[in-house]
């Protein structure tokens, strides 16, 4: 019973494309995140929605666009992809405020050729 | 700003050798305290953390992490370790209420058989 699940696993696409990594959480978090882990494992945080509403907007190219349909669900959009993109996207989720513990999914590893 | 700095980027210990990795953060007030851990190919998962009370927080799989207020740190440790307890290990500190965590580099941890 996956808490915080990411589709897909892996991606890999040229240049140039526009695409979508989908997350799901089934844990009743109402705060959900997307983070970047380049090759050097460093966690850089993107986006983060609290009840639908952006709450962190990190500098990233407006390239990346977050959109959270639900509480539960937080989806990050791609177009024109770079080779720069690459790196391993990791969703996670938890309660409201500082003092919660986030929760990660498997991660979605891109990778652009 | 606030920021985490992790001294050791690698570190190589042989099975049964005693663990002691370092954190540090930047900031004045209350703070949460997180260490996370990545093993290989898997997604980060919290070994322990520190909100409030008894300084000395006891987490999963042995290992314990003592906060310090004012060297402003939370080193993570462990008596023993184990080859399977090799994994990339993460310090994260937020302000209370604070939605967003601040990461540090992360060490990566070798343990030989």
């Amino acid at each position: 019973d996956t808490a915080v699940s990411q589709t897909p696993k892996y991606l890999v696409t040229q240049m140039g494309n526009d695409k979508s990594i989908k997350c799901e959480q089934n844990l009743g978090h109402d705060t959900m995140y997307w983070y970047k882990q380049d090759s050097k494992k460093f966690l850089k945080i993107m986006f983060s929605y609290n009840n639908k509403e952006l709450i962190i907007n990190e500098t990233v190219p407006n390239r990346f666009s977050p959109k959270s349909p639900d509480k539960a669900h937080l989806n990050l959009h791609i177009n024109s992809l770079e080779l720069g993109d690459s790196a391993v996207y990791f969703c996670a989720s938890s309660h409201s405020g500082g003092a919660h513990e986030q929760y990660f999914g498997p991660g979605t590893r891109l990778t652009v050729t | 700003a606030q920021s985490v700095s992790q001294h050791n980027h690698h570190v190589i210990l042989s099975e049964a050798a005693s663990l002691e990795l370092g954190c540090n953060y930047s900031y004045g007030g209350t703070v949460n305290l997180f260490w996370y851990v990545q093993y290989p190919g898997q997604h980060l998962q919290l070994l322990l953390k520190y909100f409030s009370g008894d300084p000395l927080v006891k987490g999963i799989k042995g290992f314990e992490a003592e906060f310090i207020k004012s060297k402003f740190s939370f080193n993570l440790r462990k008596p023993s370790v184990q080859w399977s307890d090799t994994a990339e290990y993460f310090c994260a500190v937020n302000a209370h209420s604070n939605y967003q965590l601040i990461w540090g580099a992360g060490t990566k941890l070798i343990i030989k058989p």
